[in-house]
Parts: structure tokens; C-alpha cells; sequence
């Protein structure tokens, strides 16, 4: 099992882009890298997933390089709205059916006015 | 529309009455998932289902088990809840894809416990 560290929190004005990065070591071949954002009292909720390269969607961006042993969450132009906890995932044995979704710590991103 | 629901929001259990919380999906995933997540930790995967498949980690403790009778139904069942098994508890569901990858994990609102 892939583990991932992240900082533990950061903080951001509104506006700014906020880059938060993952560091996952002993990825496997086949692992995608996953980021899920979690407000309190809510489930965590799906933002992007990549492979390699850069992949990018209406809310984020996510940066893969090519040995794969890190990625980062680009958030542009944050709100007051996109304070919560983000969380860096790495998939599990993909050869086991049923991915198990491991969370780790997570970064804490407070934005200010 | 709520796709992963969660029933109670809120639970009060007496110590050591057994208590279940349920889960339902609108979605047809193959895949359920419980978590426990403490206050300021990460949620923690307690187990998961793929179709009938159960997958338990490794230190779930004994007092939790899981069952899932049909595809849109799960439930998670403390035998004898202790003071330090009050939690949120989540549901999430996903679709195993190509060579069993996740997709995208939707998750229910939780169900919020108190053990007194």
C-alpha cells in the first residue's frame, strides 16, 4: 500500500492559487492518485484523478511528474468556500477486486478575506 | 437528488447496546465502503464490499460487522458500542473500474454517533 504524506495545513487568501503537494514514494505501477476534498460534518466529496501528466476539470488541476512519486492539487483562485480538507489518496492493489480507499492525513487549507 | 443516504443523521446509543446504522444507494455501484473518522482525523476504512465480496482491514475491531443483503443496501452493526467507538461513520460507494481501479467515491452525509 502506497502511503502518502502531505503538509498538514496551509493557508491562502481569496484569489490566490493554492498548490497543495502529495508525496507518494512506493507508488505502483498501475496506481492512480486520487484527491478528495471534505467540509466539516460532510463526507468527503471527489475533486480529480490522474495518472500521469496533468489532468484538469472545472475546480482543480493535478500535476503527475514523470516518476510519478508526487503529485500536486492546483486550486485556482480560491474562495472563502474552499477551506477544508483535502486529501491526497493512492489506489490500492489493483489486482484485489474492490480498490480500498485509504485516507491519510490530509492538508487543512484555510482561506482568509 | 441524494445518491448515498445515510440513516439516522444522528444516533444515541445506551454502552454496550448493540446499535446498526444503514446505507443506501441510488447508484448501482459494486463497491460500499464503511469508515469511522474522529474528530480532526482522517476518515478510517473499516471495511468494504465488492458485489458480496467482504473485505475487512486488518484492525477492525471484532465489535464492528457489516452486511450487505443487496446491491442498494448495506449495514454497519456495533455489537457492544463503547464510548470510545462514538463517531462519524460514513458510507461511500464507487465503481470498480478497468484492472479494479476506483472511480470516482460518492459518499452518504454520515451518521453522527454518541455512546452515553
Amino acid at each position: 500500500l502506497a502511503k502518502t504524506t502531505q503538509p498538514i495545513s496551509m493557508d491562502s487568501y481569496e484569489g490566490q492559487e493554492v498548490n497543495i503537494t502529495c508525496s507518494h514514494n512506493n507508488i505502483a505501477t498501475n496506481d492512480y492518485i486520487t484527491w478528495y476534498q471534505q467540509f466539516p460534518s460532510q463526507g468527503p466529496r471527489f475533486i480529480i484523478q490522474g495518472y500521469k501528466t496533468k489532468v484538469t476539470n472545472e475546480v482543480a488541476s493535478l500535476f503527475i511528474p514523470a516518476d510519478r512519486k508526487s503529485s500536486t492539487l492546483s486550486l485556482p483562485r480560491v474562495s472563502l468556500s474552499d477551506t477544508a480538507v483535502y486529501y491526497c489518496l493512492v489506489g490500492d492493489n489493483p489486482n484485489q477486486a474492490g480498490t480500498a480507499l485509504i485516507f491519510g492525513k490530509g492538508t487543512t487549507l484555510s482561506v482568509s478575506s | 437528488d441524494a445518491m448515498v443516504i445515510q440513516n439516522p443523521r444522528y444516533q444515541v446509543t445506551q454502552f454496550g447496546k448493540p446499535v446498526t446504522l444503514s446505507c443506501s444507494q441510488t447508484l448501482n455501484h459494486n463497491v460500499m465502503y464503511w469508515y469511522q473518522q474522529k474528530s480532526s482525523q482522517a476518515p478510517k476504512l473499516l471495511f468494504h464490499y465488492y458485489d458480496k465480496d467482504f473485505n475487512n482491514e486488518a484492525d477492525t475491531p471484532d465489535n464492528f460487522q457489516s452486511r450487505r443483503p443487496n446491491t442498494s443496501f448495506c449495514f454497519l452493526d456495533i455489537r457492544s458500542p463503547g464510548l470510545g467507538d462514538a463517531a462519524m461513520y460514513l458510507c461511500a460507494t464507487s465503481r470498480d473500474g478497468t484492472g479494479g481501479r476506483a472511480t470516482e467515491a460518492f459518499f452518504g452525509q454520515g451518521t453522527r454517533l454518541t455512546v452515553v
